[in-house]
């Protein structure tokens, strides 16, 4: 089946800037999107970005989207101790479901 | 985007029970999905529930265990039957909201024991 991969965690001092980075393997990806779990609640749809764009610009968010290399990432920028929480990459083509990585731990230290 | 209300929020369950799960929604949806979260692990699907017709469920998981259930177009519920320690996770429905987004209940954290 298709993969999404992310590294697992990514620790950052207040005020810089964070980048989590992504992997898929469904060249046929049509979206793809980034989640924000905080601890012991649901999923926040933070931003997706369709597959023919290459950049996507929310206020600190930044997502840039390799197609040729399916490399996905997302900037945070002055990224603040509220932005701690995992990060879920995730992807859909077609009439598929979504496929979710397994999820990046941003720890912002003060 | 749609507004998902999801209870309970959480819940300690006996070994053997069974635990029902409500899904709310505040728009008129056509799929909504059932999600499963083992602790520290990422999204599993479980299942996808249409309106009017039984839930299409995803390999590794059976009605007989994951009961669900899609009266009307804006409600489900996930039914976690004879509950072992083995089920403690949470559990998320998902509908596709405005913009291409898919928006997601607030989770039910279940603890089996």
């Amino acid at each position: 089946g298709e993969d999404v991969e992310q590294s697992l965690f990514l620790s950052v001092r207040e005020g810089d800037s964070s980048v989590i980075n992504c992997t898929y393997t469904d060249s046929s990806s049509t979206y793809l999107y980034w989640y924000k779990q905080e601890p012991g609640a649901g999923l926040q749809l933070l931003t997706y970005i369709f597959s023919n764009m290459d950049m996507k610009q929310d206020q600190r968010l930044t997502v840039l989207l390799n197609k040729k290399d399916k490399h996905l990432s997302l900037r945070i920028a002055d990224t603040q101790t509220g932005d701690s929480a995992i990060y879920f990459c995730a992807e859909i083509s077609g009439y598929s479901t979504l496929t979710f990585g397994k999820g990046t731990m941003l720890l912002v230290s003060p | 985007s749609a507004v998902i209300s999801q209870k309970p929020s959480r819940d300690i369950c006996q070994r053997g029970t069974s635990l029902t799960i409500q899904c709310q929604v505040d728009s008129q949806v056509t799929m909504m999905f059932w999600y499963r979260q083992q602790p520290g692990q990422s999204l599993t699907l479980i299942a996808t529930a249409n309106q009017g017709s039984e839930a299409t469920y995803e390999s590794g998981f059976v009605i007989d265990k994951f009961p669900i259930s899609r009266p009307n177009l804006t409600f489900s519920t996930l039914t976690v039957s004879n509950m072992s320690p083995e089920d403690s996770s949470i559990y998320l429905c998902s509908v596709k909201g405005g913009s291409d987004g898919y928006t997601f209940g607030s989770g039910t954290r279940l603890t089996v024991v």
